[in-house]
């Protein structure tokens, strides 16, 4: 199985900040790499696919890039509404895997 | 307009069996490929399995032969039948389209909530 790895677990962070969180998968995942947001009691919402293609409607302060095994989320300037729960997760093999989270906070 | 509705979630005793329902509406579980993804409390998400166009199906292993996926067509419903449940089972069980090879996990419905315990 393919590991991912997020780094940092927690993050704290001001509105207006520039924010990047880091997944590391354990072997070449090409840049089959998705990422996610979760608010508390919700579903996870698609933020981006491919590792950089943004999802229709997602604010393009969110960003991602990477390939491989190395994969970055950024977001360019925090708004209230990105304090959330971020996961990323790979769909390059089967079981498909998702990183442990970086809870992103005030 | 897309949703995602589950049921068929609660409270079931080690070894027990639950039917997990997933209504679509906005588009036709036929014609698209679908996932069941759960969460245990305080926890990532885990996926579960898939199930393809096709009706080619995958599993973690951790369920491999004691769940399965399915679908009915003619009522645009995805389940989930969970069976010899583990206390380790216990998660909110949510269905998910796959947009299919390259994409992500675009909708997702709201979840249901099983919990194993005696």
């Amino acid at each position: 199985d393919t590991q991912m790895t997020q780094s940092p677990s927690t993050l704290s962070a001001s509105v207006g900040d520039r924010v990047t969180i880091t997944c590391r998968a354990s072997q070449s995942i090409n840049s089959w790499l998705a990422w996610y947001q979760q608010k508390a009691g919700k579903a996870p919402k698609l933020l981006i696919y491919k590792a950089s293609t943004l999802e229709n409607g997602v604010p393009s302060r969110f960003s991602g890039s990477g390939s491989g095994t190395d994969f970055t989320l950024t977001i360019s300037s925090l708004q209230p509404d990105d304090f959330a729960t971020y996961y990323c997760q790979q769909y390059n093999g089967w079981p498909w895997t998702f990183g442990q989270g970086t809870k992103v906070e005030i | 307009e897309v949703q995602l509705v589950e049921s068929g979630g609660g409270l079931i005793q080690p070894g027990g069996s639950l039917r997990l329902s997933c209504s679509v509406s906005g588009f036709t579980v036929r014609d698209n490929y679908m996932s069941w993804v759960r969460q245990a409390p305080g926890k990532g998400p885990d996926w579960v399995s898939v199930l393809y166009i096709d009706g080619k199906t995958y599993y973690a292993d951790s369920v491999k032969g004691r769940f399965t996926i399915s679908r009915d067509t003619s009522r645009n419903i995805l389940y989930l039948q969970v069976n010899s449940l583990r206390v380790e089972d216990t998660a909110i069980y949510y269905c998910a389209r796959w947009g299919g090879y390259g994409y992500g996990l675009d909708y997702w419905g709201q979840g249901t909530l099983v919990t194993v315990s005696s």
